[in-house]
């Protein structure tokens, strides 16, 4: 089935970029979402890309798109500690479903 | 804006009891999703639905049923809570196959 992979845990300080990654193997995916989800909270969307584009820019968040490799990447510019939360790569699955497959999450930690 | 509302925060059951987790949306979606979240291991879908009446298993229905008797809410059942049931459930809705709105999780604890 359907498979999405993300690293677990990153740490940056405040200021830098944070780069998030994800990879996925179902290449007839036609949305591809980032989530972010703070402590005690529920998901919320932060930004999705379509999968016919290959870049995404929203203010301080970049997503990039490489259909061929199967990579999606979340950068965001400027970090603060507000960043703070666990962030998580999803695909549409097959068929017209509206399901969602979900990486296991990236914790972000950003360092004064 | 969307609201998806999920009517515990926590809950705490034993071992063997019947559990219900209810799920409210207030925007008219036709898509309704139960998923549960574990350290390391994202989010993973136990049973969706399109419709009312109608439902779908997802990825670990096992031990899980659901009920959705009105559009707005969809209601996951535990027949007989056990220990590695414990967990974070979120509840999401979304329009035809659009993005997912996500209420703000139940934290179930069997013991």
């Amino acid at each position: 089935g359907e498979d999405v992979e993300q690293s677990l845990f990153l740490s940056v300080r405040e200021g830098d970029s944070s780069v998030i990654n994800c990879t996925y193997t179902d290449s007839s995916s036609t949305y591809l979402y980032w989530y972010k989800q703070e402590p005690g909270a529920g998901l919320q969307l932060l930004t999705y890309i379509f999968s016919n584009m290959d870049m995404k820019q929203d203010q301080r968040l970049t997503v990039l798109l490489n259909k061929k490799d199967k990579h999606l990447s979340l950068r965001i510019a400027d970090t603060q500690t507000g960043d703070s939360a666990i962030y998580f790569c999803a695909v549409s699955g097959s068929g017209n479903t509206g399901k969602l497959i979900f990486g296991q999450g990236t914790t972000l930690q950003v360092k004064p | 804006d969307v609201k998806v509302t999920q009517s515990s925060r926590y809950l705490v059951k034993r071992t063997g009891e019947k559990v219900f987790l209810e799920c409210v949306q207030d925007m008219d979606h036709e898509n309704m999703f139960w998923y549960r979240q574990d350290p390391g291991l994202g989010l993973r879908l136990i049973y969706f639905s399109y419709d009312v009446k109608m439902k779908e298993k997802g990825d670990i229905p096992e031990g899980y049923s659901v009920s959705r008797e009105k559009k707005e809410r969809f209601s996951l059942i535990l027949e007989s809570a056990s220990t590695n049931q414990t967990s974070m459930y979120l509840c999401a809705s979304s329009l035809l196959s659009q993005k997912l709105f996500f209420g703000s999780g139940t934290q179930l604890s069997v013991l």
